[in-house]
């Protein structure tokens, strides 16, 4: 079965260091793979995402991930945290088994702090 | 510019009461979600719907119900409230293709006293 591990609940960086994030999954199935970001009292919305096309994908703000099928990893980083990087962080990958391709599996989140 | 909205950002209700959350998106999408999100529990699925009147259970929806007259609405029901439905519930809809992350509303924080 599909699985999703985000690893650390909470990150704290310094603004302008490096900021990773990181997501382990496991798969039967090729994946697909997505980051979203939620700022406080607010929705999700979409970071970037990995559809089997290039393995080094670029995000909105700055952020990038990279498909590693042999870790099973998608980590998030950004080469330098700015003060408003500061959210909850969402790893997620599709289901992939026969008709449910269009739900995703969720890990738990990942609440990044930046400290000027 | 494409979105989700949904009725209430804030709702108060007693505990047995019905409650009714919207959700409307604008995107001609054909499939939508209903999660509730909890501290430490991440997003979890209640109900999925891919098409009008198509509905499918998630992994929580003891309590909800759903409905979906429209392609652009999709409403989630709590028959009757109780505390233990105090949360943040997010709608979102997605594309039919799998490599369309869906997209999600701003969130309703409802309150069962």
């Amino acid at each position: 079965a599909q699985s999703v591990t985000q690893l650390g609940s909470h990150v704290s960086v310094s603004e302008g260091a490096l900021v990773l994030l990181r997501c382990n999954y496991s798969s039967s199935v090729p994946p697909y793979l997505f980051w979203y970001v939620q700022y406080p009292n607010q929705g999700l919305q979409l970071l970037l995402k990995y559809t089997s096309a290039a393995t080094l994908v670029k995000g909105i703000n700055g952020f990038e991930a990279e498909f590693k099928k042999s870790e099973t990893s998608f980590h998030l980083t950004k080469p330098s945290a700015h003060m408003s990087d500061a959210a909850e962080y969402f790893c997620a990958v599709t289901r992939g088994y026969a008709g449910n391709n269009r739900k995703l599996i969720w890990g738990l989140g990942t609440s990044l702090a930046v400290n000027p | 510019d494409v979105k989700v909205t949904q009725s209430s950002r804030y709702l108060v209700k007693r505990t047995g009461e019905k409650v009714f959350l919207e959700c409307v998106q604008d995107m001609d999408h054909e499939n939508m979600f209903w999660y509730r999100q909890d501290p430490g529990l991440g997003l979890r699925l209640i109900y999925f719907s891919y098409d009008v009147k198509m509905k499918e259970k998630g992994d929580i929806p003891e309590g909800y119900s759903v409905s979906r007259e429209k392609k652009e609405r999709f409403s989630l029901i709590l028959e009757s409230a109780s505390t233990n439905q105090t949360s943040m519930y997010l709608c979102a809809s997605s594309p039919p293709s799998e490599a369309g992350g869906p997209v999600f509303g701003p969130g309703t924080r409802l309150t069962v006293l």
